[in-house]
């Protein structure tokens, strides 16, 4: 899977947006960009992933640069419950093909959201 | 039930004991995995079985012994571990959607080899 990089943390106030970076330089064209975060004291959990148009669910929106080499996860209203690491990951996937899903964590971003 | 259960949350063994971390899901992905992660570290990938076959080993050491008895649990068998085997160990199982898929991960069982 292709590197990403992130900062190594950021800080954000309650109920203020957050953006969060991401650089996927060497990004191939069949790779999805996928987020998760890892809560303390748990397990990571999917976040929201996406391939070239920007995306939004529930928890957060993606954007994606139009050359996708670089993408922004947007908590749009930032509480104390998002305090987490969120992982930018590039999952190489093809419909019928024998990739196992291995995910390949980086170092990940430590957002802290202060109240 | 979208749901990983692990057991238990926490483990203390010596390096002489013999234990198994146990993970389940019903779900019906038939892809599930351990992970190991060291504090203030990601994840790192151990094990990946697919329908109830061994995929992949990260080269892990034999003292770790995975085994997946059906397509709902998977199991990870200690022995003889090390102190520096102390980890957080996670288990996954997978989603695979019609173009990409996702990963949904336990809690973890805490570690401790004295």
């Amino acid at each position: 899977d292709a590197k990403t990089t992130q900062p190594n943390s950021m800080e954000s106030n309650e109920e203020e947006p957050v953006h969060l970076p991401c650089n996927h330089s060497t990004i191939s064209g069949t790779d999805y960009i996928h987020w998760y975060r890892q809560l303390p004291s748990q397990g990571p959990e999917y976040v929201i992933h996406g391939l070239t148009s920007n995306v939004n669910n529930r928890m957060a929106s993606l954007a994606i640069a139009e050359d996708r080499k670089s993408s922004t996860l947007i908590l749009h209203r930032a509480t104390l419950r998002d305090a987490a690491v969120y992982y930018c990951i590039l999952r190489g996937f093809a419909p019928g093909g024998t990739s196992y899903g291995k995910l390949t964590f980086g170092q990940g971003t430590i957002l802290t959201v202060h109240p | 039930d979208t749901e990983v259960t692990q057991t238990p949350k926490h483990l203390v063994m010596g390096m002489t004991n013999k234990k198994s971390l146990k993970c389940e899901q019903h779900m019906g992905h038939r892809a599930m995995y351990w992970y190991k992660q060291k504090a203030k570290k990601p994840p790192e990938l151990m094990f990946v079985y697919s329908y109830e076959k061994l995929s992949i080993n990260e080269s892990v050491p034999s003292r770790f012994s995975p085994e997946c008895p059906n397509s709902s649990l998977l199991n990870l068998h200690l022995h003889a571990l090390q102190p520096e085997d102390s980890a957080l160990y996670l288990c996954a199982s997978r989603f695979s959607g019609t173009s990409t898929d996702t990963q949904y991960f336990g809690p973890g069982t805490r570690l401790t080899v004295l």
